[in-house]
């Protein structure tokens, strides 16, 4: 079964930064591009980043203005997104996506999240 | 940039049809996928490229796409299926858009 385990969440203060890790298994991680999208508290969804199959390209929402950076190593099926810069606008669970691999944009698998708050 | 309209809140009455709408002037040329989400739970994918199911989606989830709205509709509604549901497409070649969210009450 496809599996996807984020980790790196943490309590950390404004202006500091993080790197999450995700872990699949399941799949052929190689195989597929893959996303990050984060949940504040009490909001709806947003898009954070995106990442091809082999990593050679990457892109990212811009209203982070260039602060977090995504980026993979297939060859330990992981995925991580570092974060800089962190204010408290980035409280948020953090989910790895599985980008499907039909046509349009679409997540098929989800991890359970992490969560990283930003709080002096 | 664009966005993704959706009502706040919908309504259904267990056994009924009930319609979720997301508005963007982009939707016309782009697919949409839509997600169901529980509290405390991950999203999970219910609809990708307008209307196709995934895997162990009941038959009563189907999806349309239409000039500027696309459409999840729930036939038949059962109390599980309460729960926020979100809109996603592609906005350009480089960004991803999410729609505000639904919040599906089920009486």
């Amino acid at each position: 079964d496809v599996e996807l385990v984020e980790s790196g969440g943490t309590l950390v203060k404004p202006g500091g930064s993080l790197r999450l890790s995700c872990v699949a298994s399941g799949f052929t991680f190689s195989n597929y591009a893959m996303n990050w999208v984060r949940q504040a508290p009490g909001k709806g969804l947003e898009w954070v980043s995106y990442i091809t199959s082999g990593g050679s390209f990457s892109y990212h929402a811009d209203s982070l203005k260039g602060r977090f950076t995504v980026s993979r190593d297939n060859g330990k099926n992981s995925l991580y997104l570092q974060m800089n810069s962190l204010t408290v606008d980035d409280t948020a669970v953090y989910y790895c996506a599985r980008e499907g691999d039909g046509s349009g944009s679409y997540s098929d698998y989800w991890g359970q999240g992490t969560l990283v708050t930003v709080s002096s | 940039s664009h966005e993704l309209t959706q009502p706040p809140s919908v309504s259904v009455s267990p056994g009924q049809t009930v319609s979720i709408t997301c508005s963007g002037d982009i939707l016309g040329s782009k697919y949409t996928c839509w997600y169901q989400q529980k509290p405390g739970r991950s999203p999970v994918l219910v609809i990708y490229e307008d209307n196709k199911r995934p895997s162990g989606i009941p038959e009563r989830f189907s999806g349309s796409n239409s000039g500027t709205t696309a459409t999840l509709t729930i036939s038949g509604t059962q109390a599980v299926d309460e729960a926020d549901y979100y809109c996603q497409a592609w906005d350009s070649s480089t960004q991803v858009i999410f729609g505000g969210g639904t919040k599906l009450t089920v009486l």
